[in-house]
């Protein structure tokens, strides 16, 4: 079984700030990690993913996260925030087994930018 | 390529009726799951398809059923529903076992 916690269910920061959203994880084998974004009255876009390999993964618009396994965390993390970043974030979790598709969310955080 | 499309956006039913939600899925790609987000509980699977068959079901009562078809298309049908079964209905498609899954915009059903 897996499972996903968010911390911080808003987070607030000034236009240019660092942005730092907080996941962590638990899981019975390696997962798969994953960042989405969501904007009001839209599906869920993909901003990165970890699978294997480097721990330090880079998305789109800016954002990055750092897998790090010996604190069950991935990160997100942006230097510089955007006053079009303003969204809710999910982290999820699915399992790497081959023919599990099912992704375990996070309850979300909602990402508020101050101008 | 175009991307997941769902159908309708936007549904308003009166409790007791059924419903039936439609998903295309990015061309090419097998796998279909199917979430439903509300406030209260976030997002929650429901179920996955796989080359018409079901391979993985979430916790959800037996008025939460699926199918897909040879093209990949797939459905979600909820029967008597009850007002808690108001909300964003999605649908994500995937190519292979373990990729990335892409989002459609959802479903947006509202029971009164």
């Amino acid at each position: 079984a897996q499972s996903v916690t968010q911390l911080g269910s808003h987070v607030s920061v000034s236009e240019g700030a660092l942005v730092l959203l907080r996941c962590n994880y638990s899981s019975s084998v390696p997962p798969y990690l994953f960042w989405y974004v969501q904007y009001p009255n839209q599906g869920l876009q993909l901003l990165l993913k970890y699978t294997t390999g480097a721990t330090l993964v880079k998305g789109i618009n800016g954002f990055e996260a750092e897998f790090k396994k010996s604190e069950t965390s991935f990160h997100l993390t942006k230097p510089s925030a955007h006053m079009s970043d303003a969204a809710e974030y999910f982290c999820a979790v699915s399992l790497t087994n081959f023919g599990n598709e099912k992704l375990t969310f996070g309850t979300g955080t909602r990402l508020t930018i101050i101008p | 390529k175009a991307g997941v499309t769902q159908t309708p956006r936007y549904l308003i039913k009166t409790r007791g009726q059924q419903v039936t939600l439609s998903c295309s899925p990015i061309s090419g790609h097998r796998s279909v799951s199917w979430y439903q987000q509300t406030p209260g509980q976030g997002l929650q699977f429901l179920f996955e398809y796989f080359s018409e068959t079901q391979r993985n079901k979430g916790n959800f009562p037996g008025r939460f059923s699926g199918r897909q078809f040879s093209n990949s298309r797939s459905e979600m049908n909820v029967s008597t529903l009850e007002l808690g079964d108001s909300a964003l209905y999605l649908c994500a498609s995937s190519l292979a076992d373990g990729g990335e899954q892409y989002f459609g915009p959802g479903t947006r059903l509202t029971v009164t």
